[in-house]
């Protein structure tokens, strides 16, 4: 079983500050790595995929960096506003097709 | 292009009884993969299918199945269900079945089981 870790689990912060969280994942046999935004009564959406050793996406407000070599990503977001409340997913694949899911880091936004 | 549709999007089902969820993917998507997701637990991978054949399985009872058919639309069948099948199962279609190939999710069923 592939151990897929995000942290924190949650977290709150105040609306205009900036904020990031990890994602951890086994470092063998990395093929690519995906981030989804989970709004809730929404379904998840695709944020990133990213699959190089020091790649960087970045999306609005949002963006990720990947470490394959010691297995982490992080997400930031800079200048957090209220719609960016959501559950950020993490999922790694290994070159087996599937995608691990991590349980998320929940983000809530104060305004 | 129309999303990822699923229907129903609410059931309540009896301990022991048997129910089946389907799944219409983004037209041109040949892969559909099935999760199910309880509280405190991330998205558990159930199978996934592309062009009709199962490629992937997750670590489920037999009692979890699925089939797709000729038109991509899939659909997952649970049999003899059980409290701890209480849950959102979400399916999601992407075009093959490659580790960088992102998912596109549906809206959900939520299964209750009582």
């Amino acid at each position: 079983i592939l151990n897929v870790e995000q942290s924190p689990q949650s977290l709150h912060v105040q609306e205009g500050d900036s904020t990031n969280f990890t994602c951890s994942f086994p470092s063998s046999n990395f093929y690519a790595l995906h981030w989804y935004r989970w709004e809730t009564a929404k379904s998840p959406e695709a944020l990133f995929v990213m699959t190089l050793n020091g790649d960087e996406k970045k999306k609005g407000r949002i963006s990720a960096t990947l470490n394959t070599k010691e297995g982490y990503s992080y997400l930031y977001i800079k200048g957090s506003q209220p719609e960016d409340s959501a559950t950020y997913l993490c999922a790694p694949n290994f070159g087996n097709e599937k995608l691990t899911f991590g349980t998320g880091t929940r983000l809530t936004i104060i305004p | 292009k129309a999303g990822v549709t699923q229907t129903p999007r609410y059931l309540i089902k009896t301990r022991g009884q048997q129910v089946t969820l389907s799944c219409s993917p983004i037209s041109g998507h040949r892969s559909v993969s099935w999760y199910q997701q309880t509280p405190g637990q991330g998205l558990q991978f159930l199978f996934e299918y592309f062009s009709e054949t199962q490629r992937n399985k997750g670590n489920f009872p037999g009692r979890f199945s699925g089939r797709q058919f000729s038109n991509s639309r899939s659909e997952m069948n649970v049999s003899t269900l059980e409290l701890g099948d209480s849950a959102l199962y979400l399916c999601a279609s992407r075009q093959g079945t490659s580790g960088i190939r992102g998912q596109y999710f549906g809206p959900g069923t939520r299964l209750t089981v009582t």
